[in-house]
């Protein structure tokens, strides 16, 4: 199992950012998905979980309206659109697979002026 | 939203000696579908969560058999029967019964 995420980088606040992360090794289309983000002030916190065929979603209080998760299976994809971004969204951001039992490495997401 | 409370926060062990970290949730963990979707994972320094147990007491595939967990409800337990070097790191209990998923603090763990 693989999952690299890409698309971290410094943004503004009130800026987008658009994170992806590319999944191998197993059978993307039969499992929900996640991005967890971690601070050291904060912590972990589950931030997105979005069903296997894309038509559930679930979001954190903090991010609902402004972050969207998504996925493409045909191309073992996923997405999280991020907008209206603030400096409390910084973080690094990972994806994982269905009960956390796999991980990426994680993308750094700066917000910052 | 489910409070995840860990303890302690830092856990100086010796090597060889025994570890233990108390996970506790403000709700049950209880599924309507019979199952308790507390998880531990461990992050090492530099690297990614690692998921260790599963559902309570299950361990991941390659994962020692010095690492268990037990509990029930909203009391949890991880224990490291002996500690070894490669064993620091910060533990964290995560529940996935209730949305939003919630973690707790994390546990410190390093060796005295």
């Amino acid at each position: 199992v693989q999952l690299v995420e890409s698309g971290g980088g410094l943004v503004q606040p009130g800026g987008s950012l658009r994170l992806s992360c590319a999944a191998s090794g197993f059978t993307f289309s039969g499992y929900w998905m996640s991005w967890v983000r971690q601070t050291p002030e904060r912590g972990l916190e589950w931030a997105a979980h979005i069903s296997q065929d894309g038509t559930v979603k679930y979001y954190v209080d903090s991010v609902r309206g402004r972050f969207t998760i998504s996925r493409d299976n045909p191309m073992n994809s996923l997405y999280l659109e991020m907008n209206s971004l603030r400096a409390e969204d910084t973080a690094v951001y990972y994806c994982a697979k269905d009960g956390g039992v796999d991980w990426g490495q994680g993308t750094l997401v700066t917000v910052s002026s | 939203d489910v409070v995840m409370t860990q303890s302690p926060l830092s856990l100086p062990v010796t090597l060889g000696q025994p570890a233990s970290i108390s996970c506790r949730s403000s709700q049950s963990l209880v599924h309507s579908d019979g199952n308790t979707y507390l998880i531990w994972f461990q992050q090492r320094p530099g690297q990614s969560p690692r998921r260790l147990i599963f559902k309570v007491s299950n361990r991941d595939s390659g994962v020692p058999d010095r690492f268990s967990g037990s509990g029930s409800g909203t009391d949890f337990t991880l224990k490291i029967s002996r500690v070894e070097a490669e064993d620091v790191g910060v533990y964290y209990c995560w529940q996935a019964t209730h949305w939003p998923h919630t973690f707790g603090q994390g546990t410190k763990l390093e060796i005295k």
